[in-house]
């Protein structure tokens, strides 16, 4: 069974650019969230998505977005790219919502220059 | 506030020897709780999980932990370890009615293994 894959691995920006993350989380799974890991920061928690609804959002300006599709599919966007942006985004992906278990996959490392 | 609180950023260890890291939570209510290891560049492997029941939980790579109601803790341990235990571990909560799936995670303990 594959795991969950992030695209791209490695991303370089400028600052005041978009980006767009994409996740396929395992197959079955319908609830993809992702997290911002930085060092200064540690892991904080972005949102969460299932059935192709935002369903928890953490503390994160409107710049960070998301959507979910109907494979279950996410994609993250970033708008108007900071330095401060900079960081590895990790998505997981969870059997349901509620499923108390989630599985990582390697992350996107996003450099903002 | 929900947090989780990992009192030791580094810790080193010699190959061979106990190791035990520390996990404090801090919750209205018992959270489902969690210890995942991440190794440079990766993402988080998960290592075991605690949702009720034993309070001590076996998981993956002979890793162990005992949760303790009375200290809001959840402890890390393995009796002998290895040089390719060398990692960060993460420990994280969740399980809150109407939090989803979503974890808070504590700020990790980077594990040195001297050979």
């Amino acid at each position: 069974k594959a795991g969950v894959t992030q695209t791209p691995r490695y991303l370089i920006k400028t600052r005041g650019q978009q980006v767009t993350l994409s996740c396929s989380p395992i197959s079955g799974h319908r609830s993809v969230s992702w997290y911002q890991q930085t060092p200064g920061q540690g892991l904080q928690f972005l949102f969460e998505y299932f059935s192709e609804t935002q369903r928890n959002k953490g503390n994160f300006p409107g710049r960070f977005s998301g959507r979910q599709f109907s494979n279950s599919r996410s994609e993250m966007n970033v708008s108007t790219l900071e330095l401060g942006d900079s960081a590895l985004y990790l998505c997981a992906s969870s059997l349901a919502y509620q499923a108390n278990e989630a599985f990582f996959g390697q992350g996107t490392r996003l450099t903002v220059v | 506030a929900q947090s989780v609180t990992q009192p030791d950023i580094h810790i080193t260890v010699s190959e061979g020897a106990s190791l035990e890291l520390r996990c404090n939570y801090s919750y209205g209510a018992t959270p489902y709780l969690f210890w995942y290891v991440q190794s440079p560049g990766q993402g988080l492997q998960l290592l075991l999980k605690y949702f009720s029941g034993d309070t001590l939980v076996q998981g993956i790579k002979g890793f162990e932990a005992e949760f303790k109601r009375s200290q809001s803790s959840f402890n890390l341990r393995k009796p002998s370890v290895h040089w390719s235990d060398a990692a960060e571990y993460f420990c994280a909560a969740g399980g809150v009615t109407g939090g989803g799936n979503k974890l808070t995670f504590g700020t990790g303990t980077q594990l040195k293994v001297e050979l």
